[in-house]
């Protein structure tokens, strides 16, 4: 099974700030890597897919990069609508697994 | 717009079943991959199983592997969980979702449906 280790578990930071999120797989994952944002009482929402593809209607401040084991999600400028939980997920090889997640926090 | 809705969730007391569904709408059901997803109270996201395009290929998680089974009608376009022999820690939201390993990211989900093990 491929884990995948996000860290840090939880980022404190002020609207406006870069906040960077990063996401340790324990074996090569090629690009096969998900992002994906929650908020309290909802579905997760995909932001990107195949490590550095923006999905449908996701805003240009998102962006991720990376490739094998390491990868990153960055979000240049935070609003107050990206506070939220984000998690990592391959789709390298079954099981699919995701990240524990990065909740990203008001400061 | 796609859409999925989904139903089917509920109090079970420990060692019973249910089934959930996942209606969709506006993509071509049959020739994507689907899969389900679980929440725990609290905790993280945990894959439970996915099913190829044609019905044919599924996998499961270890965790429920004997106890559920997904399913999906084509015809219908709608995706199914059977899950049974329930214990206190499969309560979780229980999500569907578009895709999965070939079948690409898991770019649209379900609203989630709550299954509560307790007697």
């Amino acid at each position: 099974e491929i884990v995948l280790t996000q860290s840090p578990a939880t980022l404190s930071l002020s609207p406006g700030e870069r906040a960077t999120l990063s996401c340790r797989a324990s074996q090569s994952i090629s690009s096969f890597l998900a992002w994906y944002q929650q908020k309290p009482g909802q579905a997760p929402r995909l932001l990107m897919f195949d490590a550095s593809n923006r999905a449908t209607g996701i805003p240009a401040r998102f962006s991720g990069s990376g490739s094998g084991t390491d990868f990153t999600l960055t979000i240049s400028s935070l609003e107050p609508e990206d506070f939220a939980v984000y998690y990592c997920q391959q789709r390298r090889n079954w099981p699919l697994t995701f990240g524990g997640g990065t909740r990203v926090e008001i400061k | 717009e796609v859409q999925l809705l989904q139903s089917g969730g509920g109090l079970v007391q420990p060692g019973g079943s249910l089934g959930l569904s996942c209606a969709t709408s506006g993509f071509t059901f049959s020739g994507y991959g689907m899969t389900w997803v679980r929440q725990a109270p609290g905790k993280g996201l945990e894959w439970l199983s996915s099913i190829n395009a044609d019905g044919v290929g599924a996998e499961y998680a270890d965790s429920v592997k004997g106890r559920f089974t997904i399913s999906r009608d084509n015809s219908k376009n709608t995706l199914y969980l059977q899950v049974n022999s329930l214990r206190a820690d499969d309560t979780a939201v229980y999500y569907c979702a578009k895709g999965g390993l070939s079948s690409g990211p898991l770019d649209y989900w379900g609203q989630g449906a709550l299954v509560a093990v307790a007697s």
